[in-house]
């Protein structure tokens, strides 16, 4: 079955550093979601991505977080400089038929800001 | 503004029973979506069930259905005959218009 896969599962990072955390979506799906967790909280919305532009996005997604396609297969989340309170679970999800079905998430990429 | 509110942090059930999460919404919008996500220990999140505001039938997928009220604003779900595969947090969350808003979550225990 496919499904949606993240790169690294673990990044650990120093305060001010850029950060890029990759998803390789489910190959014919169209719309691509990148949500946090921060530990012991609820999922947040962060950005959602159709036809290489933003689509969505919530008060969180500021000028610091920027998300790409830069090929046909990748997904990328960029930090510009990260700050501890960045430190989440992130997690990628991609659907096929618009943000109002069902979303296939991937595993999750814990980010740890020190 | 769009809010979703799980009241329970917690819910222990025994196997085979049957256990019933809450979940209350709040929007403003006439078109959106509802939703109950499965977060297992593994933290992949996983679509348990979905429902249209404009279908006024309760979805159901096998042993999980929900019980939709728009008046209320009310979405719970119901799990029956719980498994021991069942234990993970539930996430209520809605959509509406590209935005997703998700609940705090509630744990679900399943004892044998």
């Amino acid at each position: 079955e496919p499904e949606v896969t993240q790169t690294p599962s673990h990044q650990v990072t120093q305060m001010g550093q850029e950060v890029i955390l990759r998803c390789v979506p489910i190959s014919n799906h169209l719309y691509f979601y990148w949500y946090r967790q921060i530990l012991g909280q609820k999922v947040e919305f962060l950005v959602s991505f159709y036809n290489n532009e933003i689509s969505e996005k919530s008060e969180i997604f500021d000028d610091q977080f920027s998300v790409e396609r830069p090929d046909g297969s990748n997904f990328t989340l960029k930090i510009r400089s990260t700050k501890l309170e960045d430190s989440a679970m992130y997690f990628c999800a991609s659907s096929n038929q618009g943000s109002s079905y069902e979303q296939y998430f991937g595993p999750g990429t814990r980010l740890t800001v020190t | 503004a769009q809010t979703v509110t799980q009241s329970q942090p917690e819910m222990s059930v025994q196997e085979a029973e049957t256990v019933t999460l809450s979940c209350t919404y709040d929007t403003s919008e006439s078109d959106y979506y509802l939703f109950w996500y499965k977060q297992p220990p593994s933290r992949q999140m996983i679509l348990v069930i979905r429902q249209e505001a404009y279908k006024q039938q309760n979805a159901t997928e096998n042993r999980f259905s929900v019980n939709f009220q728009k008046a209320a604003k009310s979405f719970s779900l119901k799990i029956s005959d719980s498994q021991l595969g069942d234990a993970a947090m539930y996430f209520c969350a809605s959509h509406s218009w590209g935005k997703f808003q998700f609940g705090a979550g509630t744990q679900v225990v399943v004892t044998p």
